[in-house]
């Protein structure tokens, strides 16, 4: 079974300045997805950004970015300039590539302070 | 575009009422999953669809019922509340096709049972 890791329960970050979110996961397979999803106060569920494993090239959206180090199966989420809008609990992902095997397994969060 | 409409958003129950949590998308998703967020423990799966007809059961299936009658709807059934079931829930669904593997989630359901 997939295991997705999220190291720091809390993290905090001056406004406009960068912070990187840890993820390790734990898989035999070698084609998969991974994700981050962010969870605002409102409770919505935001996907952040995806990646896919076959891919080396590292995933960006805007501001948003990830470190994808398929050998050592870890999968970082950097935010570049952050904004008082990025507070919110962010969760890792993982999702099998294989049919019949949908599920997302996810981290148990991160939850981003946003520093005026 | 509604996405995925999950409803009610709050609900307080007895111990021991039943009670159905509602979801329904327009994506024409095939798959179609429900999860519990509890502190500390991020998303658990509860049940989840990969079509109309099929249901399975995910990694905490106790307590809860699902059917899959039409691709768009997937409701959660608790068929006698108990305590440990006071959670947050989420419905989500995502397309089995490889290209668009993200899922997409509903609003959530803060449940209390008393």
């Amino acid at each position: 079974a997939q295991t997705v890791t999220q190291s720091q329960p809390e993290m905090s970050v001056q406004e406009a300045e960068t912070v990187t979110l840890s993820c390790t996961y734990d898989t035999s397979e070698s084609d998969y997805y991974l994700f981050w999803y962010k969870q605002p106060p409102s409770r919505q569920m935001i996907l952040v950004i995806r990646q896919e494993a076959y891919k080396q090239q590292n995933a960006t959206e805007n501001r948003f970015s990830v470190n994808f180090q398929k050998a050592a199966k870890s999968f970082s989420l950097k935010i570049s300039d952050s904004q008082l809008g990025d507070a919110a609990m962010y969760f890792c992902a993982y999702r099998s590539s294989n049919f019949g095997n949908e599920k997302l397994t996810f981290g148990t969060g991160t939850r981003l302070t946003i520093i005026p | 575009n509604a996405g995925v409409t999950q409803t009610p958003k709050f609900q307080v129950l007895k111990t021991g009422q039943s009670m159905t949590l509602q979801c329904a998308q327009d994506m024409n998703h095939e798959y179609m999953s429900w999860y519990r967020q509890d502190p500390g423990m991020g998303l658990r799966l509860i049940h989840y669809s990969v079509g109309a007809g099929i249901t399975d059961q995910g990694e905490v299936p106790n307590g809860y019922n699902v059917s899959r009658s039409t691709t768009e709807d997937f409701p959660l059934r608790l068929l006698s509340a108990a305590p440990s079931q006071t959670s947050v829930y989420f419905c989500a669904s995502s397309s089995l096709r490889k290209r668009e593997p993200e899922a997409f989630f509903g609003q959530g359901t803060r449940l209390t049972v008393v």
